[in-house]
């Protein structure tokens, strides 16, 4: 069985950083790109970034450019998310999706995990 | 504004049919696959098609999916009150190399 499951989320301040992770389990990890999704509270999906499987290419909204950083542990199973100056308007449900790359669909979603940030 | 638009809200009666539009471009819609995507309240995102028009195994057949061009659409018949849920189209834009939803569709059987 598929699975993703999310940890990290968490309170943190404008400005600080914040570092999520996702554990894959139940396929073979190094054969899919993997992606970040959030949704702020009573919005809608929003893509954050995109990983391929072997993690050669790395792809952001203009919205977090810059300021996050997607990276993949194939040994591990795992993808993360590393956050930094982060701001108000990133408070958000943070998942992670599985993509199938031939036809570009998130087959599998994790259950989220919330980071809010505030002062 | 979301580049792929969708109508905020449709609503119709339990049986009845809806169909909610996904209008994009030539960079996204045109030229990629779309998927959709339902999300029951205060749950994750669930696949409900893929390669424009392709059902994963589990999803019913009252569910369909359609692209023509800029834009596609998703039709759903034989309304249940199960089916309440916030509906999304995504897809990828080649000239901007981003992943994009949709604003999300509220469907409300009522």
């Amino acid at each position: 069985e598929v699975q993703l499951v999310e940890s990290g989320g968490g309170l943190v301040k404008p400005g600080g950083s914040l570092r999520l992770s996702c554990a894959a389990s139940g396929f073979t990890f190094n054969a899919y790109a993997m992606n970040w999704v959030r949704q702020a509270p009573g919005k809608g999906l929003e893509w954050v970034s995109s990983i391929t499987n072997s993690g050669s290419d790395k792809y952001y909204a203009d919205s977090v450019k810059g300021r996050f950083s997607i990276s993949r542990d194939n040994a591990k199973n795992s993808l993360y998310l590393q956050m930094n100056s982060l701001r108000v308007e990133d408070t958000a449900v943070y998942y992670c999706a599985r993509e199938v790359q031939t036809t570009e669909e998130f087959d599998y979603w994790g259950q989220g995990t919330l980071v809010t940030v505030s002062s | 504004q979301s580049v792929l638009t969708q109508p905020p809200s449709v609503s119709a009666a339990p049986g009845q049919k809806v169909t909610i539009s996904c209008s994009g471009s030539s960079s996204n819609i045109g030229n990629n696959y779309v998927s959709w995507y339902q999300q029951l309240p205060g749950t994750a995102p669930k696949l409900l098609f893929y390669a424009n028009n392709e059902r994963p195994s589990g999803i019913p057949d009252r569910f369909s999916g359609s692209k023509s061009g800029t834009s596609a659409t998703l039709g759903i018949t034989g309304l249940q009150t199960g089916d309440e849920a916030d509906y999304y189209c995504g897809t990828w834009d080649n000239s901007l190399n981003i992943g994009l939803f949709g604003g999300g569709t509220k469907l409300t059987v009522l």
